[in-house]
């Protein structure tokens, strides 16, 4: 049974590039929420798609957009980076039906802006 | 906005010893509290659940108690092991279920 899967595992950009990051969540699941995670603080959470729509944001610019596909992966976009923007980034997977539950999360995604 | 404190140092004790970190909440209280453990370069890994109606929760080593009155949390590792050498997150989930909020973590070093 394959958990939640991201790519890539790194990426560098230059300030002001986009950039696009890909999740497959844990077989079963059809939820995803994306995070991003500073050196030495917890997740932030962006938002959460379920449905293909987005059902809750966190406190992120517009620059930060995602997509949910009919077999549930996600994209997280981010425009414009900014040298801020570099961090982890984390994609979490639950069933929505089981609120309050677990999440499963991959390895994510290192980010670094230049 | 909810904010959630964790032990502000880190945390260095000998194996064998009970390791206690804390997670103090402001604003309303959550529906859901969770424990993970999340190691360098990874993604956290879930360990506990426990409920707003709940007051303590165990597994195997792992104690989770919940005070919604004094709005916190204190996590339990007993017989503390090298391994467990780790950063300690908690997340709060409102009633929806829909968003978690995650304190900075309680990075835990047992020395052998």
């Amino acid at each position: 049974d394959a958990g939640v899967t991201q790519s890539p595992t790194h990426l560098i950009k230059t300030r002001g590039q986009q950039v696009t990051l890909r999740c497959s969540p844990k077989s079963g699941h059809d939820t995803v929420s994306w995070y991003q995670q500073a050196l030495g603080q917890g997740p932030q959470f962006i938002f959460q798609y379920y449905e293909e729509e987005e059902r809750q944001r966190g406190n992120f610019p517009d620059r930060f957009s995602g997509h949910q596909f009919p077999n549930y992966s996600s994209e997280l976009n981010v425009n414009a980076l900014l040298l801020g923007d570099s961090a982890l980034y984390l994609c979490a997977s639950r069933l929505w039906a089981a609120m309050g539950n677990e999440q499963f999360f991959g390895p994510g995604t290192r980010l670094t802006v230049l | 906005s909810q904010k959630i404190e964790q032990n502000s140092e880190a945390l260095n004790i000998q194996e064998g010893k009970t390791a206690t970190l804390t997670c103090n909440y402001t604003n309303y209280s959550p529906a859901y509290l969770q424990w993970y453990r999340q190691d360098p370069g990874r993604g956290p890994v879930f360990l506990l659940l426990i409920r707003e109606n709940e007051k303590e929760k165990r597994k195997e080593r792992l104690k989770v108690t919940f005070d919604t009155t004094l709005k916190q949390s204190l996590f339990h590792i007993t017989a503390s092991q090298p391994a467990d050498s780790a950063t300690y997150l908690c997340a709060l989930v409102r009633g929806t279920g829909n968003q978690f909020y995650f304190g900075t973590g309680t990075s835990l070093t047992v020395i052998p």
